[in-house]
């Protein structure tokens, strides 16, 4: 099956910092990938759609200078969260389709203190 | 955009009985159904899906039906057991392969 990763699996950072998480396809391609946001006890909210070789486009309301994506390979996306703030603590969680299918990472649960 | 609504937001049945989740979205192109279990702090699983041109599917207790023509799409779980208690969304994938996900619904399951 299709598998995908992300890292790290939770961090917990000081405010202001930047904290970067990396999600990868391991067993296929992937050519786009997304981003989610997780707020306890509420659904998944698409961030971000990632483009391999191209900008990143985002969902309204989403801060595309606070959360820079890189997509740099096939098989690699990363999300930044520039000057984090303690509202931004959450659970992100990256996906990688194949056909019509979203496969998931873990989820990285970050803490800004 | 794409909005794609979920009820109930809670459900407690007892073990053995039935749970039913419905949904309702918005966008007329989204033609892929899938539905995620989702336990505490763990990624998405998904359970069953249906595409736009087929009425139902099932796989063993678990089951989904689609009428387009509403834009309703249902979850049934049968013979529930408490293994089954977890959130559960339902999501809408149109264009782009972006996926829109319900508000959630927590079942639990009580032995």
């Amino acid at each position: 099956g299709a598998v995908v990763s992300q890292h790290p699996s939770r961090v917990i950072c000081k405010s202001g910092t930047s904290v970067k998480i990396e999600c990868r396809s391991l067993d296929f391609q992937a050519t786009t990938m997304f981003w989610y946001r997780q707020f306890p006890k509420q659904s998944l909210m698409l961030m971000a759609t990632s483009n391999e070789g191209s900008k990143a486009t985002y969902e309204q309301g989403v801060e595309k200078d606070k959360f820079l994506i890189n997509h740099a390979s096939l098989t690699l996306s990363t999300l930044t969260v520039t000057s984090a703030h303690p509202e931004d603590s959450s659970f992100y969680i990256c996906s990688a389709p194949r056909e019509e299918t979203q496969y998931f990472g873990p989820g990285t649960r970050l803490l800004v203190l | 955009g794409e909005n794609v609504e979920q009820h109930p937001s809670t459900l407690s049945v007892q073990e053995g009985d039935s749970a039913v989740i419905k949904c309702t979205y918005s966008d007329s192109a989204s033609n892929y159904f899938p539905w995620y279990k989702q336990e505490l702090g763990k990624r998405p699983q998904l359970i069953i899906d249906i595409r736009s041109n087929v009425g139902e599917k099932k796989d063993q207790r678990i089951a989904v039906t689609l009428n387009k023509t509403a834009k309703h799409f249902s979850l049934h779980i049968t013979e529930t057991q408490p293994e089954d208690s977890a959130v559960y969304f339902c999501a809408a994938t149109g264009g782009y392969q972006k996926v829109t996900f319900g508000t959630g619904t927590k079942l639990q399951v009580i032995p």
